[in-house]
């Protein structure tokens, strides 16, 4: 079974410019999650989606957005990007469903900003 | 809201010694606690999870214990080998599932 894959795996970008980072879950999952991890903070909550809807979201500005489609893959879009916001963006997918359950990571797409 | 305070951010311990990681939630209607390692330019990977209901549970060297009224979860490994040396995350799930800071473990032959 494939892993969670993302796309593309490095980026660079200058301040102000958008950016749209795309993760393809595990087949048959149908949660997929961001998190932002940058040195000293960990791994920080972005958001969730389910069956194509955001089911929740961390405290990050409205310049981070996502959607999930019908097949499950998920993209996150990041505008006006910042210096603060180079890090290391990781999506994990999981069945999904009313409980919890283990959440599979892809390898992450880092972003650097100049 | 939902937060995870995770101690400590580095330990260093000389294999075969035992490693304890202490996490603490705040959120009384999280229900589920896993455990992540994080190896050098790979995603994090469970090794471990615990739910509400049970307050131990053990998978060979490694050990998660919960306790509800205190709010805290710990992780506990033992005989501690080289190839444990990586970044373990705490997470809680309430309403999203949210992870603590991490913790670099360095295990020294």
């Amino acid at each position: 079974k494939a892993g969670v894959t993302q796309t593309p795996r490095y980026l660079i970008k200058t301040r102000g410019q958008q950016v749209t980072l795309s993760c393809s879950p595990i087949s048959g999952h149908r949660s997929v999650s961001w998190y932002q991890q940058t040195p000293g903070q960990g791994l920080q909550f972005l958001f969730e989606y389910f069956s194509e809807t955001q089911r929740n979201k961390g405290n990050f500005p409205g310049r981070f957005s996502g959607r999930q489609f019908s097949n499950s893959r998920s993209e996150m879009n990041v505008s006006t990007l910042e210096l603060g916001d180079s890090a290391l963006y990781l999506c994990a997918s999981s069945l999904g469903g009313a409980t919890y359950n283990e959440q599979f990571f892809g390898p992450g797409t880092r972003l650097t900003v100049l | 809201g939902e937060n995870v305070e995770q101690h400590p951010s580095t330990l260093s311990v000389q294999e075969g010694d035992s490693a304890v990681i202490k996490c603490t939630y705040s959120d009384s209607a999280s229900n589920y606690f896993p455990w992540y390692k994080q190896e050098l330019g790979k995603g994090p990977q469970l090794i471990i999870d615990i739910r509400s209901n049970v307050g131990e549970k053990k998978d060979q060297r490694i050990a998660v214990t919960l306790n509800k009224t205190a709010k805290h979860f710990s992780l506990h490994i033992t005989e501690t080998q080289p190839e444990d040396s990586a970044v373990y995350f705490c997470g809680e799930a309430g309403t999203a599932l949210i992870f603590g800071k991490g913790t670099t473990l360095s295990v020294s032959s």
